[in-house]
């Protein structure tokens, strides 16, 4: 069964640091790409970042480029998403998600890990 | 970048009911989209890939339509497991619709 477990959230103040991460488990997590995708409170999804199966590619939203980086541990089957110069419209639950193997969408998704930045 | 509007905002229907819910893109997205469903507190849950394909387990009262600009998303008789929000995602960079919440009667 495909698993996927984030954690690391919390309240942060603006301008600060937090690092998310995505333990993955029930499949071969170096063959996939993965995923970030948050949500705002009441709010519809938006994609955050990807990363492709060995970490040599990565993808952001305009929005997060060059605040946020997203990479990988194949050898953990974790991925990760350091978020800096944080800002209150970055307040949203991110999930992490699975790309369908060589696809453009998500099969898989994790339960969610709320981030809220506010002084 | 590509633009996904989504419509209805929300939706109300009753039990056995058939619902639709239509995504349009700004230009032709050739079939590179995808729908979710986001029951209450929960993550979304892959429904339809490539327009029209059901995902592994997925109930065959989903189904998807759709080509160039114009999609849909469309429920034979409604259950109350339904009741969710529904996405639709498009493939070239990864725009999710607004939503469509959907609700009994």
């Amino acid at each position: 069964e495909v698993q996927l477990v984030e954690s690391g959230g919390g309240l942060v103040q603006p301008g600060r640091s937090l690092k998310l991460s995505c333990a993955a488990s029930g499949f071969t997590f170096s063959d996939y790409a993965m995923a970030w995708v948050r949500q705002a409170p009441k709010k519809g999804l938006e994609w955050v970042a990807t990363i492709i199966y060995d970490g040599s590619s990565t993808y952001y939203r305009d929005s997060v480029k060059g605040r946020f980086t997203i990479s990988r541990d194949n050898a953990k089957s974790t991925l990760y998403l350091q978020m800096d110069s944080l800002r209150s419209e970055d307040t949203a639950t991110y999930y992490c998600a699975r790309h369908r193997l060589g696809a453009d969408y998500f099969d898989y998704w994790g339960q969610g890990v709320m981030v809220t930045v506010s002084s | 970048d590509i633009q996904m509007t989504q419509s209805p905002a929300s939706l109300s229907a009753s039990l056995g009911e058939t619902v639709t819910i239509e995504c349009r893109a700004s230009e032709d997205i050739y079939n590179g989209l995808a729908w979710y469903q986001q029951k209450p507190g929960k993550s979304p849950q892959l429904l339809i890939y490539n327009a029209n394909s059901l995902h592994t387990g997925v109930p065959s009262r989903f189904s998807g339509s759709g080509s160039g600009t114009q999609y849909s998303l469309k429920i034979n008789s409604l259950q109350s497991e339904d009741v969710a929000s529904y996405f639709c995602q498009q493939y070239y960079n990864y725009t999710f619709g607004a939503g469509t919440k959907l609700e009994l009667k």
